[in-house]
């Protein structure tokens, strides 16, 4: 199957500063990319939708000037958690899929924690 | 109302069982339907798509209900590897995917 690169796997940071997540597909255009959150012992909740070069849709309850999205080119997007606080503390995965694929295929996600 | 929606479990049962896992959709348009596996601490893998025929992989058969919006996956001869979250996942027709909560499965020896 089709291959989607995460990264970083984790990481920790202090309360306050940034932090970058990129997402690459490695072997396939990925027209849209997905971001989800994922919190202990609960579903995948969906954020935000990109396609690439346009701007991300937002899902209700996330904030966009606090979780930016960008999808710049075919093969990467980036999700940067601005100012983050403990409770941002969470799995973060993203999935790609291109236009000849109806499945969407996941990135190994990035476990952050904030101290 | 949740876009999709599973039994969360956990399903315990015996090597060898035969287990079953339902999930109903609200979004009649939705287009594609399919089954992840998650495991703990781990990314979703797909496990298999589900057609309208119904279709089966092995020991797994995938099943839709398009006038009910159930879909359905049926696992025979358990193992212990197949214990795992299983996923119940519907993509829209506006290409957006959408996950169940996850059922829970172990299998005991």
């Amino acid at each position: 199957g089709a291959v989607v690169s995460q990264h970083p796997s984790w990481v920790i940071c202090k309360s306050g500063t940034s932090v970058k997540i990129e997402c690459r597909s490695l072997d396939f255009q990925a027209t849209t990319m997905f971001w989800y959150r994922q919190f202990p012992k609960q579903s995948l909740m969906l954020m935000a939708t990109s396609n690439e070069g346009s701007k991300a849709t937002y899902e209700q309850g996330v904030e966009k000037d606090k979780f930016l999205i960008n999808h710049a080119s075919l093969t990467l997007s980036t999700l940067t958690v601005t100012s983050a606080h403990p409770e941002d503390s969470s799995f973060y995965i993203c999935s790609a899929t291109g236009t000849k694929n109806t499945e969407a295929f996941f990135g190994q996600g990035t476990r952050l924690t904030v101290v | 109302r949740k876009e999709v929606e599973q039994d969360p479990g956990p399903f315990n049962v015996p090597e060898g069982a035969t287990v079953a896992f339902n999930c109903t959709y609200s979004n009649s348009a939705s287009q594609s339907f399919f089954w992840y596996r998650q495991d703990c601490r781990k990314e979703p893998k797909l496990l298999m798509s589900v057609y309208s025929s119904g279709n089966e992989d092995g020991r797994f058969t995938a099943q839709l209900n398009r006038a009910s919006q159930y879909i359905s996956l049926l696992i025979r001869d358990s193992k212990l590897s197949d214990s795992a979250t299983y996923l119940c996942v519907v993509r829209d027709n506006f290409n957006k995917f959408y996950f169940g909560s996850g059922t829970k499965l172990n299998v005991k020896p």
